[in-house]
């Protein structure tokens, strides 16, 4: 089965960075997306990562490490805007596809 | 480019009734997911869908759901003689062919259904 782990909640302030860690342990991987969702509105998708390492777009970055299970979304000058869960998820073999597990996604909080 | 569609953006029943929400992917996009999500809570895969095929219905109660992407027109998601329980925010995704299962998956606005 697949086993997704995030914070639940974080609170950041304007201007600052933030770190949303992620950890996965799943039969097989073949890549991890990460969302943001608004209160109220559909998750729109922010990265996606299939080999180890860093990248950047924009005020947003995502690491992978594959040997660790391990990824974190880094956000960077936070705004107030950005206060929004965000999800992670992997895309792993299931069921003779590559289906796509959603964590319960980390709630952020930008306070002034 | 349209993105994806989905109506009604909000949907009210009386217990009993039938709730029968449509979901029209991105242009180009054969491939359709449904989510369910409750207040506060995370995404909750309920079936993936080809033209025509359900690929994936693990995430589906077996009992009042049903789902289908015929060859022409929307995916609908069907919940028969819905219950309080059911009440919930209904997400469609779509994502290109080609490998396995599609790729990113984008998100239709979702379908608010509130059972009385």
């Amino acid at each position: 089965g697949q086993n997704i782990d995030q914070p639940t909640e974080m609170t950041a302030t304007e201007g600052a960075i933030v770190q949303i860690n992620c950890t996965y342990q799943t039969s097989g991987f073949n890549g991890l997306f990460w969302y943001q969702q608004h209160a109220g509105e559909a998750p729109t998708f922010l990265s996606y990562n299939v080999l180890d390492g860093l990248e950047e777009k924009g005020r947003f970055s995502s690491f992978l490490s594959r040997s660790k299970g391990y990824s974190y979304l880094l956000l960077k000058e936070l705004q107030m805007k950005d206060s929004a869960s965000y999800l992670c998820a992997v895309r792993a073999p299931s069921g003779g596809y590559q289906k796509v597990t959603f964590g319960t996604g980390t709630k952020l909080q930008v306070i002034p | 480019n349209a993105g994806v569609m989905q109506n009604p953006r909000h949907l009210v029943r009386r217990r009993g009734q039938e709730a029968r929400l449509r979901c029209s992917p991105m242009k180009g996009h054969s491939h359709v997911y449904w989510y369910r999500q409750l207040p506060e809570e995370g995404l909750k895969f309920m079936v993936y869908l080809q033209k025509e095929n359900i690929i994936d219905e693990s995430g589906m109660p077996k009992e009042r759901f049903s789902a289908e992407f015929p060859k022409e027109g929307p995916s609908i998601l069907r919940i028969q003689q819905v219950v309080r329980g059911d009440s919930a925010a209904y997400f469609c995704a779509s994502s290109p062919g080609g490998t396995s299962g599609g790729k990113t998956q984008y998100f239709g606005p979702g379908t608010r259904l509130l059972v009385l």
